[in-house]
């Protein structure tokens, strides 16, 4: 399985923008980058995906490195409800299905 | 549009006895998926139901099997349980079985093996 690294924990302060990196180095040619999220108690929660240029929706930007070996994602004024655990991950395939594989994420605390 | 919905929301069952958990996918998505995520750990992909068979496995032992039904819903089984299937169970639905778009998850099931 592809792989991300990303740092174990950040913080930011409230209406500030954070920026999220994630590395993927062994990233193929075909492979989505994409960006899940979990708050506290609840399931992941979707937040954006990409492949090779710059996404933007309402929740957040994803920033994807011209060599995609890496990507920031985005939060362009940080909520007390954007504090959670992201997920940067690479779309897998196993067996003919379309797998997540998550890592360990990057808990973000937001400070009011 | 309802969400993805998970049952029971917490279970605790003894070593050696089996279990059932549930879910019902979103409206329209006729794959789901179904992770295990230990305390502090992200979520590890189980298996994979894409109408009504198994599209995919990760690396779970056969103790660890799956049903989709006609409508959708799914059902995780676990047999001969031990303390490490302690864990949150999640559910994922998403309209296509190859997850390019969004999936969508329940809140999960927490179960405590004792």
């Amino acid at each position: 399985d592809a792989k991300t690294t990303q740092p174990n924990s950040m913080e930011s302060n409230e209406e500030e923008p954070v920026h999220l990196p994630c590395n993927h180095s062994t990233i193929s040619g075909t492979d989505y980058i994409h960006w899940y999220r979990q708050l506290p108690s609840q399931g992941p929660e979707y937040v954006i995906h990409g492949l090779t240029s710059n996404v933007n929706n309402r929740m957040a930007s994803l920033a994807i490195a011209e060599d995609r070996k890496s990507s920031t994602l985005i939060l362009h004024r940080a909520t007390l409800r954007d504090a959670a655990v992201y997920y940067c991950i690479l779309r897998g395939t196993q067996g003919g299905s379309e797998k997540l594989v998550f890592g360990k994420g990057t808990k973000l605390t937001v400070n009011p | 549009e309802t969400g993805v919905t998970q049952s029971p929301t917490h279970l605790i069952k003894t070593r050696g006895q089996q279990v059932t958990l549930r879910c019902s996918s979103q409206s329209g998505h006729n794959t789901v998926s179904w992770y295990q995520q230990a305390l502090g750990q992200g979520p590890q992909f189980i298996f994979q139901y894409y109408r009504e068979e198994e599209n995919g496995r990760g690396n779970f032992p056969p103790r660890f099997s799956g049903l989709q039904f006609p409508n959708y819903s799914s059902e995780l089984n676990v047999n001969a349980l031990e303390l490490d299937d302690s864990a949150l169970y999640l559910c994922a639905s998403s309209p296509h079985r190859e997850i390019i778009t969004e999936a969508f998850f329940g809140q999960g099931t927490r179960l405590t093996v004792v």
